[in-house]
């Protein structure tokens, strides 16, 4: 698979949950980001991965939000007691290191019942 | 506060005419500026993408133009086709090490054969 894949593609889960939402990106791009979607919104940032590091978290919206990427590679991004606000569409998208092209998997629809 | 608003929030059109879609942005000290096509279930594709020092760029039938100083950019469709039916979304980016984009809320096109 040449592009940014992630899974599930759909999750449906209650309300207080705990639920992790996976990303593997482009072999070779040492960027990452993970992305929120809610209907009828255009994405927002979450954070940013720079290798195995969170080099900008500044978009999680609160600590029940966590992700990791502890190779470099794949990254988890982990909700805790989840909420229905939490109901939306996680996009991830990878990027080489110098390039401006951030390429976007076709995201994991999340729902909170 | 950096904001992008997109107009319309939606446009149906008949297959076959040009037009336009608007994205604004409240602060013009942006690097780059990217429109990109959203189809349902299916992750972001970059369209186009124009560096700040730039004014436009062309791909096919389209051609996005950027005005830094008035905080504007628009996306030109030539000829519409039925298959340019999807959300069409603009982000920018600005400095800094992060990278991240802001993205507007998107242009929901309705291309009717």
């Amino acid at each position: 698979g040449a592009g940014v894949s992630q899974t599930p593609s759909n999750k449906v889960t209650e309300k207080g949950k705990y639920v992790e939402l996976r990303c593997d990106p482009i072999s070779g791009h040492t960027a990452l980001y993970w992305y929120r979607q809610s209907l009828g919104q255009g994405p927002e940032f979450l954070i940013y991965f720079q290798g195995t590091g969170a080099a900008d978290d500044s978009g999680l919206p609160n600590d029940r939000f966590f992700a990791v990427r502890p190779e470099g590679s794949v990254s988890t991004l982990k909700i805790q007691r989840t909420e229905r606000g939490d109901s939306a569409v996680y996009l991830c998208a990878s990027k080489r290191g110098s390039s401006d092209t951030q390429y976007f998997g076709p995201g994991t629809r999340l729902t909170v019942l | 506060k950096q904001e992008v608003t997109q107009i319309p929030a939606a446009l149906s059109v008949p297959e076959g005419e040009n037009l336009v879609l608007n994205c604004s942005f409240t602060d013009s000290a942006i690097y780059n500026l990217q429109w990109f096509r959203q189809d349902p279930g299916k992750g972001l594709t970059s369209l186009l993408l124009i560096q700040s020092s730039q004014r436009e760029q062309t791909s096919g039938r389209l051609n996005a133009s950027l005005d830094k100083s008035s905080g504007r950019s628009t996306l030109y469709i030539a000829a519409s086709q039925p298959g340019d039916s999807a959300t069409y979304l603009c982000a920018v980016r600005y400095g800094g090490a992060t990278n991240k984009l802001i993205f507007g809320t998107g242009t929901l096109l309705a291309v009717q054969p």
